[in-house]
């Protein structure tokens, strides 16, 4: 079946408890992308990513940080949390292009 | 920029009614339009898609075309049903700075149906 799958889907932290979500995609897609979605404010892109060791900001990248060390896993890396991370995020792939992405289920981070 | 404006809702509707959540974008390039839907719980699922003007997309009983004189991609479906209670969003995509097909998305519209 094809599928985004992200893990954990939920977090309760700390601030400062430097934490990974990870992404992984298994239809071979070159584009991943990941976003984050706060009430009031839709989804914003974070980071993208067009290929392997391919990496660049989104909209709001302060305080993240990403990998692409392999085609089908793009991890978000949270170094030193804080409480404005909270949210629910959501890692997505596609072909590129203006193809559709594929969305992960999301996962909920709580940063205390 | 690129921008997504959709009717923000909430929206409760009877079962078999009609619905409408508008939406109209600006965009720099000449973007693909789609329209996501999200269950409770769930991540976004591609709703339907149009990549150029005059395109209707349609899924689902639900459509939307292309108007790129109004600037528009409306979502219509002739009658609602209790399963189509979720949040839905309007996108567009569009070249980006570099090679960034990124989503730029509107706020959502809560929409619940009742029986």
């Amino acid at each position: 079946e094809a599928q985004v799958t992200q893990n954990p889907r939920y977090l309760i932290t700390v601030t400062g408890k430097k934490l990974t979500v990870t992404c992984s995609q298994n239809m071979n897609h070159e584009y991943m992308s990941w976003y984050r979605q706060d009430p009031g404010l839709g989804l914003r892109q974070i980071y993208y990513s067009m290929n392997v060791e391919v990496t660049d900001k989104g909209d709001v990248p302060e305080g993240y940080k990403v990998s692409r060390k392999e085609k089908r896993n793009f991890p978000l890396i949270l170094e030193s949390p804080s409480p404005n991370q909270t949210s629910l995020y959501f890692c997505a792939s596609s072909l590129g292009g203006f193809q559709p992405q594929h969305f992960g289920d999301g996962t909920r981070l709580s940063i205390l | 920029g690129d921008s997504v404006t959709q009717m923000e809702g909430p929206v409760t509707l009877s079962e078999e009614a009609f619905l409408t959540i508008n939406c109209t974008y600006t965009a720099t390039g000449y973007p693909s339009l789609f329209w996501y839907v999200q269950y409770p719980g769930e991540g976004l699922q591609l709703l339907l898609k149009a990549t150029k003007a005059d395109d209707k997309g349609s899924n689902k009983g639900f459509e939307a075309t292309y108007r790129k004189e109004t600037t528009s991609f409306h979502l219509e479906k002739g009658s609602v049903q209790v399963s189509d209670s979720a949040v839905y969003f309007c996108a567009l995509s569009d070249l980006g700075g570099g090679s960034n097909y990124k989503l730029t998305f509107g706020k959502g519209t809560l929409l619940t149906v009742n029986p």
